[in-house]
């Protein structure tokens, strides 16, 4: 079966923490990505990666394709990072127009 | 502004009730998704089109009736939901299935409760 796992579920931190949000996956992927969504409900994509590592501002993505493992990292967090962070991946699972299979979500909430 | 737009915002309907909701993109992408987000679940993929043809249909109700006219617009029809189908539905476009490991760009999202 096609899983995605996030963990954690839940993560308060105060402001200036270096964040770690961790993704696992069961099967081959085509490619990940780290989603942002804010309480209004919109989702913006934060990083699509296949392989490797991504950096954008404070904002790090890792993936380790053997492990099936993928990290976001957010340095010298800020209350403005509190959002539902998404991992979600593209499965390898062949022809097809398939979508997204997302993980739950990890709530993060950074406080002043 | 992720260049994909969804109305209404916030949608209350009753069960007997008939509505749409819209998704517009201007990005120039060929596929088309409509996920569900319902409380402490994940995000569902429910339908696909690609060149406004539906490719995958998610083993969704058929209260839920999705439309492409074009590749820029994509509806979805609701009718004689029940409270269960209350959630957040999000709609996304991407360059599209050919092109697979390309960018996702979401919508706000729609808040249907259902009465």
């Amino acid at each position: 079966k096609n899983e995605v796992e996030q963990s954690p579920q839940n993560l308060t931190a105060q402001e200036g923490e270096f964040i770690t949000i961790n993704c696992s996956y069961s099967v081959g992927i085509s490619a990940l990505h780290w989603l942002q969504q804010h309480p209004g409900g919109g989702i913006v994509s934060l990083f699509m990666l296949s392989s490797g590592k991504k950096k954008h501002g404070r904002l790090i993505a890792t993936i380790n394709i053997q492990e099936k493992h993928s990290s976001l990292h957010i340095t010298a967090s800020h209350p403005r990072d509190s959002a539902v962070y998404i991992c979600a991946v593209r499965f390898s699972s062949g022809g097809g127009a398939d979508g997204l299979t997302f993980g739950k979500g990890t709530h993060l909430i950074i406080q002043p | 502004e992720t260049g994909v737009t969804q109305t209404p915002r916030h949608l209350v309907m009753g069960m007997t009730n008939k509505k749409s909701l819209k998704c517009e993109q201007h990005l120039g992408h060929n596929a088309m998704y409509w996920y569900k987000q319902s409380a402490k679940k994940p995000l569902e993929l429910m339908f696909v089109y690609s060149l406004e043809e539906r490719v995958e249909n998610n083993s969704v109700p058929s209260r839920f009736s999705p439309e492409c006219p074009n590749s820029s617009h994509l509806f979805l029809h609701l009718h004689t939901l029940q409270p269960e189908d209350s959630a957040l539905y999000l709609c996304a476009s991407s360059q599209g299935p050919a092109v697979r490991d390309t960018e996702a760009f979401f919508g706000q999202g729609t808040r249907l409760t259902v009465v």
